[in-house]
């Protein structure tokens, strides 16, 4: 079941502009991550923002998150060309005891910078 | 990528026999997991594991099975029940289950069946 959807489901920028990407889930989180995936890679983890914080920044990556409108935003800033890559946003899903289950990933945004 | 290995990079099958992708950690994480991406997809995940000798069925199990008698290894068997094997298939691991955990990934395996 597909719990985080990434939007835009592909942005295209040039060298130096901001991108934002946003993502919306359905349930309760303790903690949502944004993960970083390049072509034919693995996944690798960006930042990890909990419930009851609303924004967090590492380097030039700053994301917000809005429990009441169970949406995130990942903004990259001064954008460079290697910052081309899929970004998923990524919950966990918490079954009905309340112990946390698996970690469920959206569809992704497909971000290309131009140089 | 670092402290988790896939192999190999790519792998072709012909219909009908069972393969079994490798996927070894030395991060001394206690849970390790699969999952299955499409093109233009996000994760899927077919298999976990909390803990050596145990593992757990994710959203698409069938087709697919696991094993996990070390800490270090966690490989996954595609057998022929699989209907639609064609996939990149990663595996990653993470100190525990709890919800606050990072997953490490590795760099996955594109399986082909011909």
């Amino acid at each position: 079941s597909q719990q985080g959807e990434e939007d835009p489901q592909a942005l295209s920028i040039q060298e130096g502009e901001n991108a934002t990407m946003n993502c919306s889930y359905k349930t309760s989180i303790n903690n949502l991550q944004w993960y970083r995936q390049n072509s034919g890679r693995g996944l690798v983890h960006l930042i990890l923002i909990r419930s009851n914080e609303r924004e967090k920044h590492s380097g030039r990556l700053r994301v917000t998150l809005d429990t009441s409108k169970k949406s995130s935003s990942l903004l990259i800033t001064a954008s460079r060309a290697a910052d081309t890559a899929s970004y998923f946003c990524a919950t966990i899903l918490i079954n009905p005891s309340g112990s946390a289950r698996q970690l469920t990933f959206g569809s992704g945004t497909q971000l290309t910078v131009l140089p | 990528d670092g402290g988790i290995t896939q192999s190999p990079k790519y792998l072709f099958r012909k219909e009908g026999q069972n393969v079994t992708l490798s996927c070894e950690q030395n991060l001394n994480h206690d849970a390790m997991y699969w999952y299955r991406q499409d093109p233009g997809q996000g994760l899927r995940l077919i298999y976990y594991s909390q803990i050596v000798n145990d593992f757990q069925k994710g959203d698409i199990a069938e087709g697919y099975s696991v094993s996990r008698e070390k800490k270090e290894s966690f490989p996954l068997t595609v057998t022929s029940a699989q209907k639609n094997p064609t996939a990149f298939y990663l595996c990653a691991s993470s100190p525990g289950l709890a919800d606050y955990n990072e997953q490490f990934f590795g760099p996955g395996t594109r399986l082909t069946v011909l």
